[in-house]
């Protein structure tokens, strides 16, 4: 079974700067996804950014951007120049695409607050 | 395109009673997935519906079930309810065989009391 493990269940970063999530993960298949996922307080839970574990370029999505290490089974999430609405929980997750099916497996979350 | 929706997004239920919850997904996904989310046990797998037909189930007892109907929306049951089972219910939609992500709802917030 697949593991996700976020170590920092906070973090605060002040507005304009730069902060990275860190994320783990564990699994022995070889074609798999990676996914970032942002759940501000209204609950509703916003893809972020993904990877495809074949593609060695770092995905990149205006502001975020991550550091994908497949061999060491590490995808952390940059988040420059943080605004405000940055404030979230957030998620790392993975999806197996071997085998048919959606099912991700979540990491604990990360609580991101933006100071102004 | 319109997003995920669910219906109701709050309910309060007692223990032992039954609840249905419905997801729409985005228009043109077949896929369907749920989730449930606890301040304890995080986020967790309960299944995927494609096609009508459920093809993944997470670690949860025979009292969640669930359907999808022929146009891909899908409702989750949920019976002989316990405390445990208040959280939130997200459901989540996807275009098998294009870009795999899912894209998620508001959500459900069950209150069992």
């Amino acid at each position: 079974a697949q593991t996700v493990t976020q170590s920092q269940p906070e973090m605060s970063v002040q507005e304009a700067e730069t902060v990275t999530l860190s994320c783990t993960y564990d699994t022995s298949e070889n074609n798999y996804y990676l996914f970032w996922y942002k759940q501000p307080p209204s609950r509703q839970m916003i893809l972020v950014i993904r990877q495809e574990a074949y593609k060695q370029q770092n995905a990149t999505e205006n502001r975020f951007s991550v550091n994908f290490q497949k061999a060491a089974k590490s995808f952390s999430l940059k988040i420059s120049d943080s605004q405000l609405g940055d404030t979230a929980m957030y998620f790392c997750a993975f999806m197996n695409g071997e085998t048919s099916g959606s099912r991700l497996t979540f990491g604990e979350g990360t609580q991101l607050t933006v100071n102004p | 395109k319109a997003g995920v929706t669910q219906t109701p997004r709050y309910l309060i239920k007692t223990r032992g009673q039954q609840v249905t919850l419905s997801c729409s997904p985005i228009s043109g996904h077949r896929s369907v997935s749920w989730y449930q989310q606890t301040p304890g046990q995080g986020l967790q797998f309960l299944f995927e519906y494609f096609s009508e037909t459920q093809r993944n189930k997470g670690n949860f007892p025979g009292r969640f079930s669930g359907r999808q109907f022929s146009n891909s929306r899908s409702e989750m049951n949920v019976s002989t309810l316990e405390l445990g089972d208040s959280a939130l219910y997200l459901c989540a939609s996807r275009s098998v065989g294009g870009l795999e992500t899912q894209y998620f709802g508001p959500g459900t917030r069950l209150l069992v009391l």
